[in-house]
């Protein structure tokens, strides 16, 4: 079992829908992020929270310490949104200051106009 | 303000040749600099990281190397590319202490 799972691994909506990606782990961490990686890609980090919920635009990332869960959602979503979201989190593994994150699989999200 | 280069953006080897690719961070002073590796249907694994001039920790084990000749400048290499080699290569910073990365525009590398 990966320590990082996303669901779905794939997700197709049309515009305008609200979309919820989900992320679960098994480790003890000190902060996740929500990263977007479009189909050039290179890599956006959209959000790191270590509690609670953060909103930016139409994005919003929430996590749940005590479930070890946390949801990205896209409210009115746009073909632009069209990319793979990943989840990564950064654990205490021996107290290292490094940054090392682990890495889910990814969801592939698209969204038709 | 803080950027992070990488090139080439594509490159198209065979196998048993050299690689090097190279990862630059302008705008900042001694940040931690990671190579990771993304292969075709697979999640981002972590290669190599370090903290400092000359210092690299290897992640897992490969036919790849990393070096840090300049504070700035992390090289990812190899001696003979191998067909598993291909992947989208990205190279990321932090500032040390901070758990935030910031991921530079990567390289394809395709071993025919």
């Amino acid at each position: 079992k990966n320590e990082v799972e996303q669901s779905p691994q794939n997700l197709t909506a049309q515009e305008g829908e609200f979309i919820t990606i989900n992320c679960s782990y098994s480790v003890g961490i000190s902060a996740l992020h929500w990263l977007q990686q479009h189909p050039g890609g290179g890599i956006v980090s959209l959000f790191m929270l270590s509690s609670g919920k953060k909103k930016h635009g139409r994005l919003i990332a929430t996590i749940n310490i005590q479930e070890k869960h946390s949801s990205l959602h896209i409210t009115a979503s746009h073909p632009r949104d069209s990319a793979v979201y990943i989840c990564a989190v950064r654990s205490y593994a021996g107290g290292t200051s490094y940054g090392k994150l682990t890495f889910g699989q990814g969801t592939i999200l698209t969204v038709h106009p | 303000s803080q950027t992070i280069h990488q090139w080439p953006a594509t490159l198209v080897q065979p196998v048993g040749s050299p690689l090097s690719l190279e990862c630059t961070v302008e705008g900042t002073s001694n940040p931690n600099l990671y190579w990771y590796r993304q292969a075709a249907g697979r999640g981002l694994q972590l290669l190599f990281y370090s903290i400092g001039i000359d210092q690299i920790s290897s992640e897992v084990p490969q036919n790849l190397s990393a070096s840090r000749p300049q504070d700035r400048q992390f090289i990812l290499s190899s001696k003979k590319l191998l067909l598993s080699d291909s992947g989208f290569y990205l190279c990321a910073w932090s500032v040390q202490g901070l758990n935030e990365q910031f991921f530079g525009p990567g390289t394809r590398l395709t071993v025919l």
